[in-house]
């Protein structure tokens, strides 16, 4: 079975922390994808990478980096975390066409 | 012109009956399809996925496919209270990195 795990699954932070977002997947997949969700607004996709050190810009890119030193992680980087950022961030990972998600980590900041 | 499209719902059937989630695309270079189901406050988890035209059936749940008419739809039988969620029908193109997701259509299943 694939496995894909997140640092957190509830997180609260402050207006103006650095927010470092973790995620781990066991297939040694070359694709690994951060979203967000909202109620309305569906999945939105953050940044994605294609491979180690290899990142691409997704959506809603603003507000975020993200960082790929291996192949089994990608991490999402909140740089200085806004009240609007709160939200449901879900990793995502694909080996072939089939994506699989992580459990999601919700994150409020207050 | 949204690029997957799903009727947002909720669709209600009763326990027992056939339910029948829809989903459209745009592009015509898509080549992979994909079923999510979504419990609330939880994350998406694969439960079909289809390349061909046709049917394809996994216990309860068909898929099936018309790429001439850029439908995909999910039929599940039997329909049971557990399989009351959101479904999220995405599309992917062959070679391409992003996989699109449908806003999702909710579903609640009257015990």
């Amino acid at each position: 079975d694939v496995k894909v795990t997140q640092s957190s699954r509830y997180l609260v932070k402050r207006t103006g922390e650095k927010v470092f977002l973790e995620c781990v997947q066991d297939m040694d997949h070359e694709n690994m994808f951060w979203y967000r969700q909202d109620p309305g607004l569906g999945l939105r996709l953050i940044y994605f990478s294609y491979d180690v050190k290899m990142k691409e810009k997704g959506d809603i890119p603003e507000g975020y980096s993200v960082s790929r030193e291996k192949k089994e992680r990608f991490s999402l980087i909140l740089e200085s975390a806004s009240t609007n950022q709160t939200s449901m961030y879900l990793c995502a990972s694909r080996g072939g066409s089939k994506q699989y998600f992580g459990p999601g980590t919700r994150l409020t900041v207050t | 012109q949204k690029e997957v499209e799903q009727n947002s719902g909720p669709l209600s059937v009763p326990e027992g009956a056939i339910a029948s989630l829809n989903c459209t695309y745009s592009d015509r270079g898509s080549q992979s399809f994909f079923w999510y189901r979504q419990y609330s406050g939880k994350s998406p988890e694969l439960i079909m996925f289809i390349y061909s035209n046709g049917d394809k059936e996994d216990g309860r749940f068909t898929a099936q496919l018309n790429k001439a008419s850029q439908y995909v739809s999910l039929l599940i039988r039997d329909s049971q209270p557990s399989d009351s969620a959101t479904y999220l029908c995405a599309v992917k193109q062959d070679g391409g990195f992003k996989t699109i997701f449908g806003a999702g259509t909710r579903l609640f299943v009257k015990a």
